[in-house]
């Protein structure tokens, strides 16, 4: 049974270029949210996708969008990349099932470097 | 909104030994969820274990068990027999119940290290 997966594992761009993220989740899981962690730090909430709609958003600007596919896979995309987006971008799955739509599974992230 | 604190960024334990790390939390919700994850240094998140708040009894994973108190707001993992394998960046984080808030809201870690 895979895990989540995401791709590319690393990746470098300069500012003003635009990034897109890839996110395969679990088997069985429908839910797919994206975080950002910055070096030394905890993850941040970006958003939730949910049955191909943005369901939940953090506090981030609106070049941070999204996409989730029918088969529940999902993209983040960054456009006019400045030098703080730089980061490990960590997507996540879980089930819609009540009782364990909580428990969420982390993708081993994507690391951008913005020069 | 709600707020984890890691009051400790770096504890180290002798192989062998039980060491406890640290959360509080803000919030006026009063179901939710706590968890700690534990992010070594291949960088996968990895869940250690969770708490439902509404449950009274502290949960328990092998050698991992937390330390919940509702009341003090605090959410303490207790790692016994600590093996090198657990070296890692530790992370609690809360999660409010119901509705379609599922999002998780995480401390800044407590970075561990196992010692042989």
């Amino acid at each position: 049974d895979a895990g989540v997966t995401q791709s590319p594992t690393h990746l470098i761009k300069t500012r003003g270029q635009q990034v897109t993220l890839r996110c395969s989740p679990k088997s069985g899981h429908d839910t797919v949210s994206w975080y950002q962690q910055a070096l030394g730090q905890g993850p941040q909430f970006i958003f939730q996708y949910y049955e191909e709609e943005e369901r939940q958003r953090g506090n981030f600007p609106d070049r941070f969008s999204g996409h989730q596919f029918p088969n529940y896979s999902s993209e983040l995309n960054v456009n006019a990349l400045l030098l703080g987006d730089s980061a490990l971008y960590l997507c996540a799955s879980s089930p819609s099932d009540r009782g364990y739509q909580e428990t969420q599974y982390f993708g081993p992230g994507t690391r951008l470097l913005v020069l | 909104a709600q707020t984890v604190t890691q009051s400790q960024p770096e504890m180290s334990v002798q192989e062998a030994e039980t060491v406890t790390l640290s959360c509080t939390y803000d919030t006026s919700e009063n179901n939710y969820y706590l968890f700690w994850y534990k992010q070594p240094p291949s960088r996968q998140m990895i869940l250690v274990i969770r708490q439902e708040a509404y449950k009274q009894q502290n949960a328990t994973e092998n050698r991992f068990s937390v330390n919940f108190q509702k009341a003090a707001k605090s959410f303490s993992l207790k790692i016994s027999d600590s093996q090198l394998g657990d070296t890692a960046m530790y992370f609690c984080a809360f999660m409010k119940y119901g509705g379609s808030n599922y999002k998780l809201t995480f401390g800044k870690g407590t970075l561990l290290t196992v010692n042989p």
